[in-house]
């Protein structure tokens, strides 16, 4: 399957420290987006990365993209309480995307 | 100005009854989604549409059912509900569909459904 796989399930740390989630997938893809998702809400795009770039930047978030290690990473910088919430990545190749079950972060004040 | 919005937000109804979930979206977007988010939040998507048409028909069972009057809007019916029918439903459009340069998706709040 071309789900991807999210690491940690769980992330809990302290306001101002960065957050690292990480992502993996198991087949060639288009591109790879990674969404948020707060409590009892719907999902939110965070940032869309294709197969030929590497790195992007948007905010305090920066997403790396590994294709050789069919991997991604989302880190947010100088986290904040409103950032907690769970985070998918979402991997692009066949007409669909592909959730991953998500990260859950809590960013405690 | 709600870009997509789900109705009703929340559903809860007895086994075997027959319901729908409206979907509409303001973005003039050609293609929409239905997604159900199990109680562990894995998100599967179950039928995508673009310009009316249906474009990816997953392994649903045949009691649901997508209507597409037009595209702005995106239905989906269930009938004989199960228990198993419990999670939340969440609509979705995107301006082109997954494989274009314009696949970035836009969720709705979701319905929640409870079958008892």
């Amino acid at each position: 399957s071309q789900q991807g796989e999210e690491d940690p399930q769980a992330l809990s740390i302290q306001e101002g420290e960065n957050a690292t989630m990480n992502c993996s997938y198991k087949t060639s893809i288009n591109n790879l987006q990674w969404y948020r998702q707060n409590s009892g809400r719907g999902l939110v795009h965070l940032i869309l990365i294709r197969s030929n770039e590497r790195e992007k930047h948007s905010g305090r978030l920066r997403v790396t993209l590994d294709t050789s290690k069919k991997s991604s990473s989302l880190l947010i910088t100088a986290s904040r309480a409103a950032d907690t919430a769970s985070y998918f990545c979402a991997t692009s190749n066949t007409g669909k995307l592909i959730f991953g079950q998500g990260t859950t972060l809590q960013v405690k004040p | 100005d709600t870009a997509v919005s789900q109705t009703p937000k929340y559903l809860v109804t007895q086994m075997g009854n027959d319901k729908s979930i409206k979907c509409e979206q303001n973005l003039g977007h050609d293609t929409m989604y239905w997604y159900k988010q199990d109680s562990k939040k894995f998100l599967k998507i179950m039928f995508s549409y673009n310009n009316k048409e249906l474009i990816i028909n997953e392994t649903v069972p045949n009691r649901f059912s997508p209507k597409s009057p037009d595209k702005a809007h995106l239905n989906l019916h269930i009938n004989s509900l199960e228990l198993g029918d419990s999670a939340v439903y969440f609509c979705a459009s995107s301006q082109g569909p997954p494989g274009t340069y314009q696949e970035t998706q836009y969720f709705g709040p979701g319905t929640r459904l409870l079958v008892l």
